[in-house]
């Protein structure tokens, strides 16, 4: 099955700065990339995701970007925002979802 | 829409006793799954399907059983109950599943305790 491997654990950075976390998949055969947002207590919710027939894929200031070749894919948040404050989910999918172990970001006013 | 509905949110069970998570959607979606989330370990697929009639097993079966006789529910059935399995239990469905990919839509999830 995929294996979906996801760092850093945890993040912390100044508010107005730039944050990047990084996932790393194992099947060749795996088109669909989406990361989830998870603040505390509450359900993961969609924030951007990418297909594998695309290499970047930009909204506001979230940025995912995908290198097929090197089965890696990563999110970028600029211009952080303390409400950015959450778990962070990447997933690689082909006919199921997996995910990755979740990278805790905090961002410091 | 009510979207992903689970029940109950929070569960405490003694080891050996059975119990079923309740999951229901009404988004007409045919791929619902079923995840636990343990610290550090991320969401882990228990199991899936992608329709009525249909169900396969995820990353961590075992202990667990599901079954799919209507497109709108898939519950989670806890056999023999053990401490391993304190967790908390995500359903998520999603329009087309993975192999199109398709949003995943999560419910509130479900806190199971095992003592």
């Amino acid at each position: 099955g995929e294996n979906v491997e996801q760092h850093p654990s945890t993040l912390s950075v100044q508010e107005g700065d730039s944050a990047v976390i990084k996932c790393t998949y194992s099947d060749s055969a795996s088109n669909y990339f989406p990361w989830y947002k998870q603040e505390l207590g509450k359900r993961p919710q969609l924030i951007i995701d990418i297909r594998s027939n695309v290499g970047e894929k930009k909204d506001q200031r979230i940025a995912v970007t995908l290198n097929k070749t090197a089965k890696h894919f990563s999110l970028h948040i600029t211009e952080t925002q303390p409400e950015d404050s959450a778990v962070y989910f990447c997933a690689a999918s082909r006919n199921q979802f997996y995910f990755g172990t979740g990278t805790s970001l905090t961002v410091i006013p | 829409n009510a979207g992903v509905t689970q029940t109950p949110k929070f569960q405490v069970l003694k080891t050996g006793q059975s119990m079923t998570l309740q999951c229901a959607q009404d988004m007409n979606h045919e791929y619902m799954s079923w995840y636990r989330q343990d610290p550090g370990m991320g969401l882990r697929l228990i199991h899936y399907s992608v329709g009525a009639g249909i169900t396969d097993q995820g990353e961590v079966p075992n202990g667990y059983n599901v079954s799919r006789s209507t497109t709108e529910d898939f519950p989670l059935r806890l056999l023999s109950a053990a401490p391993s399995q304190t967790s908390v239990y995500f359903c998520a469905s999603s329009s087309s599943g993975g192999t199109n990919g398709g949003e995943l839509f999560f419910g509130e999830g479900s806190r199971l305790t095992v003592l």
